[in-house]
């Protein structure tokens, strides 16, 4: 299994410049987590979807977020425009039905951003 | 609101050392507790998961233990090598169906 896989590892920007973020999650996985890491504030969850339908993005920090999931094996976060506080490590997860009420996700390897 | 808070933040021992990473959380309404491992530029490996009616867990060199009543919870490294070199994140599901990260304790095992 190739686990979830994200793309770009490493994004460097400067402000004001738009960013996406790609997550294709596990294959049968029919829910997908954004997490953000940072220094200050640790993991913090965005935004999850289940069935490809956003469930809860109560954790998305403003409107220039936003997170897409137009089919199963693919989800977007965008950024638009971009911030230097947006710099952090950016975490897709998936998890299947059942597991997922449990909280065992599995987590893709991240992209870090940096916004300059 | 959950929070959970780890200690200590920053822990080197040398080899062959057991050792106590000490991890706490403020509801004690939880589904589970997981204990996971970062290394250097990777995602998160989960280590170990107890749920709220177990006590404890164990794999291999690993124990995680959990009080719930009390919101703490332990993991128990024996006899540890420089590959256990990484930062252990504890996360806790609860009632808001999310999990709760902690910050992290960065462990190095010298050789």
């Amino acid at each position: 299994d190739a686990g979830v896989i994200q793309s770009p590892r490493h994004e460097v920007t400067e402000m004001g410049q738009e960013v996406t973020l790609r997550c294709k999650p596990i294959s049968g996985h029919d829910y997908l987590f954004w997490y953000r890491q940072t220094m200050m504030r640790g993991l913090e969850l965005l935004i999850y979807f289940n069935n490809n339908v956003p469930i809860d993005d109560s954790g998305m920090p403003e409107d220039r977020f936003s997170a897409k999931m137009p089919n199963a094996s693919f989800s977007t976060l965008k950024i638009q425009p971009s911030e230097p506080r947006d710099s952090a490590v950016y975490f897709c997860a998936s998890s299947p039905s059942g597991r997922a009420d449990t909280g065992e996700l599995f987590f893709g390897e991240g992209s870090r951003l940096t916004v300059l | 609101k959950q929070e959970v808070t780890q200690i200590p933040a920053a822990l080197s021992v040398p080899e062959g050392e057991n050792l106590v990473l000490n991890c706490s959380f403020t509801d004690s309404a939880i589904y589970n507790l997981q204990w996971f491992r970062q290394d250097p530029g990777k995602g998160l490996t989960s280590l170990l998961l107890i749920q709220s009616s177990q006590r404890e867990q164990t794999s291999g060199r690993l124990n995680a233990s959990l009080d719930k009543s009390s919101g703490r919870s332990i993991l128990y490294i024996a006899a540890s090598q420089p590959g256990d070199s990484a930062t252990y994140l504890c996360a806790v599901y609860g009632s808001a169906r999310q999990l709760t990260f902690g910050s992290g304790t960065q462990l190095t095992v010298l050789p």
